[in-house]
């Protein structure tokens, strides 16, 4: 069965600096696709970034970037230069087909 | 197009009360999710369809949780009777099943109260 983790309940970030956020998953297929979302104090669910795994280039959007291991099976988001706005719920999610599993979120804080 | 659409956005019921939560998806998505959200079990999927179909409802916790959908548009999720320990965020939500590639979009959610 397909399974995702995120091991950091909570994080903090001071502004403007890097934090990681990590997510494992296991899975025996190869075909997947794993995706950050966001979930701000506002409850609404927003997409952050995309990784297909049968591609080895890492996805980035803007300040968002992922560490994609597939071997390790490891899925990490990386937000640089950290703002205020990007305190939130992030969930790691995994998709094959039309299921989607989630981790159970990190909650980040980002002080000023 | 206006994405997921839930109603209502609050709702506050006494126990035993039937509840009724409704979603509209995206208009072309051939798949549509409930989940559950409580700050003891994170999120939670109850049910998912494909093509109007349920496919898998393992998550629905028992008897008291019923959902439908009656074509490609609509889709409710019901409760009967109501608990206190059924409050909790429901969000829908809804993806194309073309491609694994598609996210799933996400609806505001809706605020269940069970006193």
């Amino acid at each position: 069965a397909q399974t995702v983790t995120q091991s950091q309940p909570e994080m903090s970030v001071q502004e403007a600096e890097t934090v990681t956020l990590s997510c494992t998953y296991d899975t025996s297929e190869s075909d997947y696709y794993l995706f950050w979302y966001k979930q701000p104090p506002s409850r609404q669910m927003i997409l952050v970034i995309r990784q297909e795994a049968y591609k080895q280039q890492n996805a980035t959007e803007n300040r968002f970037s992922v560490n994609f291991q597939k071997a390790a099976k490891s899925f990490s988001l990386k937000i640089s230069d950290s703002q205020l706005g990007d305190a939130a719920m992030y969930f790691c999610a995994y998709r094959s087909m039309g299921q989607f599993y989630f981790g159970t979120g990190t909650s980040l804080t980002v002080i000023p | 197009d206006a994405g997921v659409i839930q109603s209502p956005r609050h709702e506050v019921t006494e126990m035993g009360q039937e509840v009724t939560l409704r979603c509209k998806p995206i208009s072309g998505h051939d798949y549509l999710f409930w989940y559950r959200q409580t700050m003891m079990r994170g999120l939670e999927l109850l049910i998912y369809f494909n093509n109007n179909v349920p496919i898998d409802d393992s998550g629905m916790p028992e008897d008291r949780f019923s959902a439908k959908m009656p074509n490609a548009s609509f889709s409710t999720l019901k409760i009967q009777p109501s608990e206190p320990r059924d409050s909790a965020v429901y969000f829908c939500a809804s993806t194309f099943g073309g491609s694994s590639y598609n996210e799933q979009f996400f609806g505001p959610g809706t605020r269940l109260t069970v006193l």
